[in-house]
């Protein structure tokens, strides 16, 4: 079945450097790509998201690009800062509902 | 505009109790979406609710059960509980199932012991 791998965590920075968080999926047909934020004792937010091959989903300084050719959508922002400390979970998009990799805690330190 | 609500926030149950956890969605929402997120892990699809009937479900036992109401509000009923039902419980509302419009609740943390 359809399933996202993400890499593990916690991945810890210092404040402004470069963040790269690695997502690969499997899947039937041609899903939705998504990459949702998780802060301490709170539910998900939408980050970003592509909904086709190629497309670049961005928000908030962060960065994924659909690759198709390998299955990827990893994360990135440029220069990370300490207020970006959180979970972050891939997922795609079947038929209505999401399936989640199983997060990566990134840690940024002053 | 109010998002998500679930209540309650915080639940402590004993093993083989029974519980409901209730969820309102977004004003324009008319789709429910239960999630079970265990510690460190990430969520996995109980199942969806629209127009008052489950429409999809995920690989959950019977013991996990739902009902949608018509102002399209949910609840969750989680009989004979374990221990291993122990998670935070995220209800995501949506119009239609539509991926993209997802907004998700804060949760609800349900303890077992």
């Amino acid at each position: 079945g359809d399933s996202v791998t993400q890499m593990e965590g916690p991945v810890t920075l210092s404040e402004e450097a470069f963040l790269t968080i690695n997502c690969t999926y499997t899947a039937t047909g041609y899903p939705s790509l998504f990459w949702y934020v998780q802060y301490p004792g709170e539910g998900l937010q939408l980050l970003l998201k592509a909904t086709k091959a190629d497309d670049k989903g961005s928000n908030k300084g962060f960065e994924a690009t659909y690759r198709k050719e390998t299955t990827s959508f990893h994360l990135e922002k440029g220069s990370v800062q300490v207020s970006d400390s959180a979970v972050y979970f891939c997922a795609l998009g079947n038929t209505d509902k999401l399936i989640f990799g199983t997060g990566t805690r990134l840690q940024v330190f002053p | 505009d109010a998002g998500v609500t679930q209540s309650p926030t915080h639940l402590i149950k004993t093993r083989g109790q029974q519980v409901t956890l209730r969820c309102s969605p977004k004003s324009g929402h008319d789709t429910v979406s239960w999630y079970q997120q265990a510690l460190g892990q990430g969520p996995q699809f109980i199942f969806q609710y629209y127009e008052e009937e489950e429409r999809q479900r995920g690989n959950f036992p019977d013991r996990f059960s739902g009902h949608q109401f018509p102002n399209y509000s949910s609840e969750l009923n989680v009989n004979a509980l374990l221990l291993g039902d122990s998670a935070l419980y995220l209800c995501a509302s949506s119009t239609d199932g539509q991926l993209d419009g997802y907004t998700f609740g804060s949760g609800t943390r349900l303890t077992v012991v």
